[in-house]
């Protein structure tokens, strides 16, 4: 099946800082969604970026589909930006609709 | 509207208990799935469903049943559980707007534990 590797696998900030989150994945796909995991659990869409570059507040993303990577930047980064970031890829065969997750960056903001 | 809810949100249970899981989701979305988070890993799929009365297994299936009676409504059972299942297990829907349009949206997980 197809692999996703997220990059770095841990970050440690100080708050103000900017970052740079990386995803590779091993073949096509017709969809990447980033996902950030609150310390509470929650998933919480950030971006459906299956290419180009999309831009929400201090966060954006950028997804180059032809060499197999997304980007999720994080500028003037708050404690509240903790957490875990998941970049998610779907690649459809048939009726196989799953999304494949990478493992995760865990990115923890100090004050 | 609640998006995507799941029932209940903490649950301990016996090996070789039976239990099932509940999500709803009030978005008229066509999909719904089942992953399971463990530490250290992204979600896996357990299985997922396409339409109402139609279901169908994912990366993880074994030791799972699930039935999608309702448009609304997904269910997850564990008949007999065993530790190995122990797990945060999130809910998810989406409703595909093209062929190659498919976000999904996620519940707030179950934290099972199973002893």
């Amino acid at each position: 099946g197809i692999q996703v590797e997220q990059s770095p696998p841990d970050l440690i900030l100080q708050e103000g800082a900017n970052s740079t989150l990386r995803c590779n994945f091993s073949d096509s796909v017709n969809n990447l969604q980033w996902f950030h995991q609150n310390p509470w659990g929650q998933l919480i869409n950030l971006f459906y970026i299956p290419s180009g570059t999309k831009q929400n507040g201090r966060l954006s993303a950028t997804t180059v589909a032809t060499e197999r990577y997304s980007l999720l930047y994080i500028s003037s980064s708050q404690t509240t930006d903790s957490g875990v970031y998941f970049c998610a890829v779907e690649k459809r065969i048939g009726s196989n609709y799953k999304l494949t997750f990478g493992k995760g960056t865990l990115l923890t903001v100090n004050p | 509207n609640a998006g995507v809810t799941q029932t209940p949100k903490f649950r301990v249970l016996k090996t070789g208990q039976s239990m099932t899981l509940l999500c709803a989701q009030d978005m008229n979305h066509e999909y719904m799935y089942w992953y399971r988070q463990d530490p250290g890993m992204g979600l896996r799929l357990i299985h997922y469903s396409v339409g109402e009365g139609t279901t169908a297994k994912g990366e993880v299936p074994d030791g799972y049943n699930v039935s999608r009676l309702k448009k609304q409504n997904f269910l997850l059972g564990l008949e007999s559980a065993a530790p190995s299942q122990t797990s945060v297990y999130f809910c998810a829907s989406s409703y595909p707007r093209s062929r190659v349009y498919n976000e999904q949206f996620f519940g707030p997980g179950t934290r099972l534990t199973v002893l």
